[in-house]
């Protein structure tokens, strides 16, 4: 079974620029998340996404939006981009409600790094 | 809010050395928590799923249990390739399903 995919994997850009993050979830997972890692702040919740529908959206501004397709696969995009959305950008995929015992699946993350 | 605090920030281990790592969590109704494995520049690794007080989920040298206030990740005779970062998340009732709170996690090293 494939697991979560990322790409790309490393990416930089420059202030002021925006950028686009692509997951594709392990097939049959409806359900996305993003998250935001830096050694500042450690795992911070994005948004989350079923659907194709915006389920629940974390504290970022504006700048972060994302959406969802038919067939799960999901992009998240940050404009204007700023130093500080430096970050490890992680996509967990779920399994549908109910399905105890199998956890949250992510994938390997983008390196997003703005100079 | 659900709050995820982690103990301690940071670990070192002789290999062989058995220890334990603490997450303690204030959520309003659990509905799962989860220890993840994450090691440098890539994404975490998820280890277990535990739902209730004194349930308890062991994989190779690591061992999970939970109380109603706290979880333990167990490291029995620990390996070089255990070294990584430890996480801890939960899940509560008052949150939707992909909304995880996690921890910032302890940092463990082992050496030989």
């Amino acid at each position: 079974k494939a697991g979560v995919t990322q790409t790309p994997r490393y990416l930089i850009k420059t202030r002021g620029q925006q950028v686009t993050l692509s997951c594709s979830p392990i097939s049959g997972h409806r359900s996305v998340s993003w998250y935001q890692q830096t050694p500042g702040q450690g795992l911070q919740f994005l948004f989350e996404y079923f659907s194709e529908t915006q389920r629940n959206k974390g504290n970022f501004p504006g700048r972060f939006s994302g959406r969802q397709f038919s067939n799960s696969r999901s992009e998240m995009n940050v404009s204007t981009l700023e130093l500080g959305d430096s970050a490890l950008y992680l996509c967990a995929s779920s399994p549908p409600t109910g399905e105890k015992g199998i956890g949250y699946t992510f994938g390997s993350g983008t390196r997003l790094t703005v100079v | 809010e659900d709050q995820v605090t982690q103990s301690p920030e940071a670990l070192r281990l002789q290999e062989g050395e058995s220890s334990s790592l603490n997450c303690s969590y204030t959520v309003s109704g659990l509905r799962g928590l989860f220890w993840y494995r994450q090691d440098p520049g890539k994404g975490p690794e998820f280890l277990f799923t535990l739902y209730s007080a004194g349930e308890e989920k062991e994989k190779e040298r690591l061992k999970a249990t939970l109380t109603k206030k706290e979880s333990f990740l167990h490291i029995t005779a620990p390996k070089p390739e255990d070294s990584a970062t430890y996480l801890c998340a939960v899940l509560g009732r008052g949150s939707t399903l992909g909304r995880l709170y996690f921890g910032r996690g302890t940092q463990l090293t082992v050496w030989p």
